[in-house]
């Protein structure tokens, strides 16, 4: 079975601190994402990359970075973190054609 | 804009009583329509991958089908295990990414 595994399951970080969302899948897929859950919003995508090196924005980049520099490694960036960003934040990946396996999630409080 | 919509927001059954969750969507070229299970503080868990209408899914007591403007994911005789949130998506365009809908909280009373 594909894994994702994401590095922490629960973070607090202070507000204006720069937070790192690690993320590492074994199964060599193309396509990588991370969105956010939120209460009564559902999933909201931030950011996708569909190789080493590329990145195209979601629905709601602001306050976000991503960085693929491996395949098997996406990591997302929060570069001053502000307590609107609390939130559960999942990554996913995904071969070309087929569905999304996800990690456990990251449930990050910022205060 | 793809738009994905699901109802009710909630439901409560009582164990063994059947009932079906809906999810209609608006896309331009529906490449596929994803079921999910999701339980509180956990990451998605792939259901069913839905490809054309009139195709159907089948595992254990959930059975998904689809139309060519909603999917339904019909629940047999549940149980209290199924208690989740239930999350449809749809694929579209050429990048690969998903649209959700904002889910199906289900709660089965023994």
């Amino acid at each position: 079975d594909v894994k994702v595994t994401q590095s922490s399951r629960y973070l607090v970080k202070r507000t204006g601190e720069k937070v790192f969302l690690e993320c590492v899948q074994d199964m060599d897929h193309e396509n990588m994402f991370w969105y956010r859950q939120d209460p009564g919003l559902g999933l909201r995508l931030i950011y996708f990359s569909y190789d080493v090196k590329m990145k195209e924005k979601g629905d709601i980049p602001e306050g976000y970075s991503v960085s693929r520099e491996k395949k098997e490694r996406f990591s997302l960036i929060l570069e001053s973190a502000s307590t609107n960003q609390t939130s559960m934040y999942l990554c996913a990946s995904r071969p070309t054609g087929r569905g999304y396996t996800f990690g456990s999630g990251t449930r990050l409080t910022v205060v | 804009e793809d738009q994905v919509t699901q109802s009710p927001e909630a439901l409560r059954l009582q164990e063994g009583e059947s009932s079906s969750l809906n999810c209609s969507y608006t896309v331009s070229g529906l490449r596929g329509l994803f079921w999910y299970r999701q339980d509180p503080g956990k990451g998605p868990e792939f259901l069913f991958t839905l490809y054309s209408a009139g195709e159907e899914k089948e595992k254990e007591r959930l059975k998904a089908t689809l139309t060519k403007k909603e999917s339904f994911l019909h629940i047999t005789a549940p149980k209290p295990e199924d208690s989740a949130t239930y999350l449809c998506a749809v694929l579209t365009g050429a990048n690969s990414k998903l649209t959700f809908g904002k889910g199906i909280t289900l709660s089965v009373r023994p």
